[in-house]
């Protein structure tokens, strides 16, 4: 069975630090793989997602992720952290297109906070 | 415009009673879904529906009864609710068509506490 596994469950970053949130993930073939990132009271937005080619996808709010094969993992990084983005960061697996309906399996999150 | 919009945003009530919550989608997508977010804010997929099918139906209690009268609305209706279904419930939507890539479009989600 699919799972993800984000193996810190709190991160403190000081503002302008860089960031680097882990992900591993269990599936059977490459999966499509993806970050959410949910702020306070608010639902879920995709920061950025990895279906094939590049293994280094760049996404929204200057966040990037690497897809490593060899290691099943999928980590999100940022260069330097601003206050606002302070939030709870989910990695999610989920079948290749044209192999089912999609349903993505969610990482347990990784809740972001940054200190002045 | 709101893409994923669910009501209501907070619902407080006591144990044994019925409640829904609506959702609705103006993105033209062909999927909705229905995820759990519990204390812990881990999420769990409960439902799915494609153009009004149910596709997805993962162990849910029969208490919970998802409707979809059109692909753009979905809606959950609780019956006998208990205290475990305290949490937060998030709709989504999706295009599953060729490129749609799976991404998921959520609502701001609807706090359901149970007393």
């Amino acid at each position: 069975a699919q799972s993800v596994t984000q193996p810190d469950i709190h991160i403190t970053v000081s503002e302008g630090a860089s960031l680097e949130l882990r992900c591993n993930y269990s599936y059977g073939a490459t999966p499509y793989l993806f970050w959410y990132v949910q702020s306070p009271g608010q639902g879920l937005q995709l920061l950025l997602k990895y279906f094939s080619g590049d293994t280094l996808v760049q996404g929204i709010k200057g966040f990037e992720a690497e897809f490593k094969r060899s290691q099943s993992s999928f980590n999100l990084r940022k260069p330097s952290v601003h206050w606002s983005d302070a939030a709870e960061y989910f990695c999610a697996v989920g079948p290749p297109a044209n192999t089912g309906f999609q349903k993505l399996v969610f990482g347990t999150g990784t809740r972001l906070l940054v200190s002045p | 415009d709101t893409a994923v919009s669910q009501t209501p945003k907070y619902l407080v009530t006591q144990m044994g009673n019925d409640k829904s919550i609506k959702c609705e989608q103006n993105l033209g997508h062909d999927t909705m879904y229905w995820y759990k977010q519990d204390s812990k804010k881990f999420l769990k997929i409960m439902f799915s529906y494609n153009n009004k099918e149910l596709i997805i139906n993962e162990t849910v209690p029969n208490r919970f009864s998802p409707k979809s009268p059109d692909k753009a609305h979905l809606n959950l209706h609780i019956n006998s609710l208990e205290l475990g279904d305290s949490a937060v419930y998030f709709c989504a939507s999706s295009q599953d068509t060729a490129g749609g890539g799976g991404e998921l479009f959520f609502g701001e989600g609807s706090r359901l506490t149970v007393l």
